[in-house]
């Protein structure tokens, strides 16, 4: 069956400070990987997806980046953090013959 | 018109009642619908995929009407463990394999003994 890992599970950084949050998925191959952030009190907001290895598009323009070095790694990452990226940052995946999407446990981030 | 616009509630209902929520789209040419559960600073789950005919699994029917562009989902006899949020999920294809979900804000639910 197919697992789907992130970490770490909460992290508090200070504003300015980098970030790298890590995505794994197992038991399945060449998925299709997001990254969805929620705010407090708001929906998911998609902010990057993936479909292939270093194939990488983004939805919002921001100071974040995402990565796919291999075919099941995705990577969030960012140079320097600001207030208002703080939230819930979701990874998910979706096998290629379905459309649903499976949610990994999900990274709280707090910026300070 | 929102994408996906649901009744952001909150639905406090007693155990055993039936309750609804409903959810409309405005992309016409969406084609996979679907709802999810998010329990409290938790992922979101999939409950289950909407499909035209209409779909039943247990105490849960979802319906879909495409003319209106509307979803619906009914819990027959709650219970304590369906106090959650329900998020409304539609897809909307983007060529391709890219195929990208639409999210609902969600409607809070809170089954009280």
């Amino acid at each position: 069956s197919q697992t789907i890992h992130q970490w770490p599970a909460t992290l508090v950084q200070p504003v300015g400070s980098p970030l790298s949050l890590e995505c794994t998925v197992e038991g399945t191959s060449n998925p299709n990987l997001y990254w969805y952030r929620q705010a407090a009190g708001r929906g998911l907001q998609l902010l990057f997806y993936s479909v292939g290895i270093g194939q990488i598009s983004s939805e919002v323009p921001q100071n974040l980046s995402a990565s796919r070095p291999q075919d099941r790694q995705f990577i969030l990452s960012s140079k320097k953090l600001l207030l208002s990226d703080s939230g819930f940052y979701l990874c998910a995946w979706r096998a290629r013959i379905t459309y649903e999407q499976y949610f990994g446990p999900g990274t709280r981030l707090t910026v300070t | 018109r929102k994408e996906v616009e649901q009744d952001p509630g909150p639905f406090n209902v007693p155990e055993g009642a039936t309750v609804a929520f409903n959810c409309t789209y405005s992309n016409s040419a969406s084609q996979s619908f679907f709802w999810y559960r998010q329990d409290c600073r938790k992922e979101p789950k999939l409950l289950m995929s909407v499909y035209s005919s209409g779909n039943e699994d247990g105490r849960f029917t979802a319906q879909l009407n495409r003319a209106s562009q509307y979803i619906s989902l009914l819990i027959r006899d709650s219970k304590l463990s369906d106090s959650a949020t329900y998020l409304c999920v539609v897809n909307r294809a983007s060529g391709g394999s890219n195929y990208k979900l639409t999210f609902g804000k969600g409607t809070l639910l809170t089954v009280n003994p």
